[in-house]
């Protein structure tokens, strides 16, 4: 099992480009969730999923967009790039308990 | 407005001692604490986790302590080893909207020193 894995590991964008974050996970669990870590902040919840084809907001979506058209795969977009959106984003998957489990992050850096 | 707190960024303590880790919470909702550990460029791992109809769990080296009515927990490491090195995050739950949610506090760095 590769429980969560994380598309790609770094990237570097300029302001005003777009890209997408793709997030898989092995485990079969219908929830999947979006955070990013700042410095000296904890993760905060940008979207999440409550299984296939459904999303909600979290605490910062703003900036964000996401789909989840298979069950395994949950993807975060940024349709324009923001040097305030320069983050760690990790992904995580769960039962719908309490536990979750995390990917190893995407260091995004916006020029 | 913070609703999970942790106040030390950083712990340093001698092999072989005592790692207590503290964090505060100030939303009544909260019903499950959880701590997860997590290296440099990985992700977090979950560690060790407590309700909020108990007051202490245990599992090998790590015990977790809950005061409801002070909204503080504590992680214990005993004895500390150096490979303990790593941030800590104590994180609570509550469901909200459609799901169960985390929120997490900011994080504490613990080195143990060899």
């Amino acid at each position: 099992n590769a429980g969560v894995t994380q598309t790609p590991k770094f990237r570097v964008l300029k302001t005003g480009q777009s890209m997408t974050l793709l997030c898989a996970q092995d485990m079969n669990h219908e929830y999947m969730y979006w955070y990013r870590q700042d410095p000296g902040m904890g993760l905060r919840l940008i979207h999440y999923s409550v299984g296939e084809g459904t999303t909600a907001k979290g605490e910062v979506p703003d900036g964000y967009n996401v789909s989840r058209l298979k069950k395994q795969n949950f993807l975060l977009g940024l349709e324009s790039a923001a040097p305030s959106q320069t983050s760690v984003y990790f992904c995580a998957s769960g039962a719908g308990r309490q536990v979750q489990f995390f990917g190893p992050g995407t260091r995004l850096t916006v020029l | 407005d913070q609703q999970v707190k942790q106040n030390s960024p950083s712990l340093s303590v001698q092999e072989g001692r005592i790692s207590i880790l503290n964090c505060d919470y100030t939303n009544s909702m909260f019903d499950y604490f959880l701590w997860y550990k997590k290296y440099p460029a990985e992700g977090p791992t979950f560690l060790i986790s407590i309700s909020s109809i108990k007051d202490k769990n245990e599992d090998g080296r790590f015990t977790v302590f809950l005061n409801k009515s002070a909204k503080h927990l504590s992680l214990h490491i005993v004895p500390s080893q150096p490979g303990d090195s790593a941030v800590y995050f104590c994180a609570a739950s509550a469901v909200s909207g459609s799901a169960r949610q985390l929120t997490f506090g900011s994080g504490t760095q613990l080195t143990v020193l060899p």
